[in-house]
């Protein structure tokens, strides 16, 4: 079974409004991590953001927040007043820390490619 | 700039060739992963070396196989390449591991198999 889903293969955003990319997850272990990169085009991958699974509030960073809600296991991220800058790739990934020796094993969404439109 | 350098950036090559991708982590980082991704399969997890040590192995194929070497680099050793090998091959490093630790991606090393 797919362990991330990102079920928004491409999204467009109005420039200076707030979009927010879907991600839902699949795991037993109750000590995992999500976290959000984004791929421009020339393709590096940038951090953006992270949440613990045992973070009370939602992570944030700039104009960048993370909609944690556990029990429907979804870690969208919420991207306020968009720039063209942000037009990029943005995946989701998971960690899960139950066994120690694959903590550092991220687990990646197939993406989601957000446009944002002038 | 994220501190992980690779080289080379771009590599051409035919079917059924032997590569070495070069993966340098940012100064003090213990852990080194390798990523690919390819169209086909997304961004997959191949394997993680911590301080010199093979600490987690993910889709990695039997032709592929990897080191790190006391100084902390990594090679990443493709064998008998296939077309299905083009991908862009990430290598990441981190202080050290778990589930809260950032993974510094570094900017990649482009694979075309011909």
């Amino acid at each position: 079974a797919q362990k991330i889903t990102q079920t928004q293969p491409g999204m467009f955003v109005q420039e200076k409004e707030a979009v927010t990319l879907d991600c839902t997850y699949d795991t037993s272990d109750p000590s995992y991590g999500l976290f959000w990169y984004k791929q421009p085009s020339s393709g590096e991958m940038i951090f953006l953001i992270y949440q613990g699974s045992y973070d009370q509030q939602n992570a944030t960073e700039g104009r960048y927040s993370l909609n944690f809600q556990k029990a429907r296991k979804s870690a969208n991220l919420v991207i306020s007043a968009s720039q063209l800058g942000d037009s990029a790739m943005y995946f989701c990934a998971m960690r899960e820390g139950g066994q120690v020796t694959n903590a550092g094993k991220s687990t990646f969404g197939d993406g989601t490619t957000l446009t944002v439109k002038p | 700039d994220s501190g992980v350098t690779q080289t080379p950036k771009h590599l051409i090559t035919a079917t059924g060739q032997r590569v070495t991708l070069r993966c340098s982590p940012r100064s003090g980082d213990l852990s080194v992963y390798w990523y690919q991704q390819s169209l086909d399969q997304g961004l997959q997890f191949l394997i993680q070396y911590y301080n010199g040590e093979e600490r987690a192995k993910g889709n990695i194929l039997e032709r592929f196989s990897a080191q790190q070497f006391p100084d902390l680099h990594s090679e990443l050793n493709l064998s008998s390449l296939e077309l299905g090998d083009s991908a862009l091959y990430f290598c990441a490093s981190s202080v050290v591991d778990g589930i809260n630790y950032e993974q510094y991606f570094g900017p990649g090393t482009r694979l075309t198999v011909t």
